[in-house]
């Protein structure tokens, strides 16, 4: 069974571009969360995507935006790139709301984000 | 706002030896998770501790968690150079499921 894919691997960009990361779950998880992996600041939480709505958000700016599309697969899009978004992206997934679950998720490999 | 905290953050055994990473966090909550990263890789899931007073095993490994201290330890028993990693602690925000929180990571090191 596949898990957790994310696309694409590494990505460069200049401030003030976007950036767009793609991310899809393993089959039959319908909830999808991201995560922004920077140098020396842990795992900080982004946003958590389930059955298409956005379920929360984390402390970032309104410039991080994604949504969850009907197959449930998720973009994270990043607007007017900043030198501070280098970082490793991480996509997770889990079951949803509702049934039995661990409430465990699942990550994928990342997207490596430089920003010049 | 949940707090999550782990120490050491970074921790250099020697093969052989015993030691444990604790994890604090702020709120209440029942479930908590150990991962584990290599470096430039992503997170592994090792443990989930779902009801206060859990332990879970996986050989070297053992992760327990008191829901009423509000604390999580992961035991490494005799140490080897393949449990170097970072070891990530996790609650999930807002009880029964949701975003989880992490904690900063603990880099071990397990030297011969």
């Amino acid at each position: 069974e596949a898990g957790v894919t994310q696309s694409p691997t590494h990505l460069i960009k200049t401030r003030g571009q976007q950036a767009t990361l793609r991310c899809s779950p393993i089959s039959g998880h319908t909830s999808v969360y991201w995560y922004q992996q920077a140098l020396g600041l842990g795992l900080q939480f982004l946003l958590w995507y389930d059955e298409g709505e956005e379920r929360n958000r984390g402390n970032f700016p309104p410039r991080f935006s994604g949504r969850q599309f009907p197959n449930y697969s998720s973009e994270l899009n990043v607007n007017a790139l900043e030198l501070e978004d280098s970082a490793l992206y991480l996509c997770a997934s889990s079951l949803a709301w509702g049934q039995f679950n661990t409430g465990e998720l699942f990550f994928g490999e990342g997207s490596r984000l430089t920003v010049l | 706002e949940l707090k999550v905290e782990q120490n050491p953050l970074f921790l250099s055994m020697q093969e052989g030896k015993n030691y444990t990473i604790y994890c604090n966090y702020s709120t209440t909550s029942d479930r908590l998770y150990w991962y584990r990263q290599d470096p430039g890789k992503s997170l592994e899931s090792l443990f989930v501790l779902l009801s206060n007073g859990a332990v879970k095993q996986e050989g070297r490994l053992m992760a327990s968690l008191d829901t009423k201290a509000r604390l999580s330890t992961l035991h490494i028993t005799a140490a080897v150079h393949d449990l170097s990693a970072t070891y990530f602690c996790a609650v999930s925000y807002g009880g029964s499921q949701g975003n989880l929180i992490f904690g900063k990571g603990t880099k071990l090191s397990v030297k011969p």
